[in-house]
């Protein structure tokens, strides 16, 4: 079937700018996480959802980064007024059941996002 | 509070030779640990997981790795590299308590030698 799927794979845009970046998890996948990774390094998390509720927010760096899961599905991570060091690979993961520590995560491709 | 150590950053084999990844771990709930390998260009995808059953896990391509709980390891382990294992490897943590947010380590890049 359809792992997770992530948009757009690539993106570039002037600093200051808001971007806006999709996951789509797989079917049925009641958690979804988000992380950053840059080069050179493991994945960081930033948020995380059960259904449509937001557990926790606490990786998010600040308030320019904003995520969303209106309806236990799709979900859309913005970041505003873009800055260079928001420049990474931001990857989306989902996990069939509830964030309880032992379900393995499904990873999506992730995104590049560059920053200029 | 949680964290994961992976000890070296890169470490180099031949092929037909054995591997060892070392990761060590601390976590203040009883953890759940994971290998995942990332090709170039590609999504993590897990290689094994442990949550409290066996303590010796087996995995995909034939890696395995055993939870020694007096030691804080998880080390990864497979019994003769081939040219595609040649990837990153990243050991993750998970607590089931608390906060219930992964930890991942920086990461092992494994370089297999023809």
């Amino acid at each position: 079937g359809a792992g997770v799927s992530q948009s757009p794979r690539y993106k570039v845009t002037k600093r200051g700018q808001d971007v806006a970046l999709r996951c789509d998890p797989i079917s049925g996948h009641v958690s979804l996480y988000w992380y950053r990774q840059a080069l050179g390094q493991g994945p960081e998390f930033l948020t995380y959802f059960n259904y449509e509720a937001q557990q926790d927010k606490s990786g998010l760096p600040n308030d320019r980064f904003s995520a969303e899961r209106p309806e236990g599905s799709i979900s859309t991570l913005t970041i505003q007024r873009t800055e260079q060091r928001d420049s990474a690979m931001y990857r989306c993961a989902s996990s069939a059941l509830p964030g309880q520590g032992a379900y393995e995560q499904y990873f999506g491709p992730g995104t590049r996002l560059t920053v200029t | 509070a949680q964290s994961v150590t992976q000890l070296d950053s890169h470490v180099s084999v031949s092929e037909g030779t054995p591997v060892l990844l070392r990761c060590n771990y601390s976590s203040s709930y009883s953890p759940s640990l994971f290998w995942y390998v990332q090709h170039p260009n590609k999504g993590l995808q897990l290689l094994l997981k442990y949550t409290s059953a066996a303590t010796l896990v087996k995995g995909i391509n034939g890696f395995e790795a055993e939870f020694k709980k007096s030691e804080t390891s998880f080390h990864l382990t497979k019994p003769s590299a081939h040219m595609s294992d040649a990837a990153e490897y990243f050991c993750v943590v998970s607590p089931r308590g608390g906060s219930y947010i992964p930890t991942f380590g920086r990461g092992t890049s494994l370089i297999v030698h023809p």
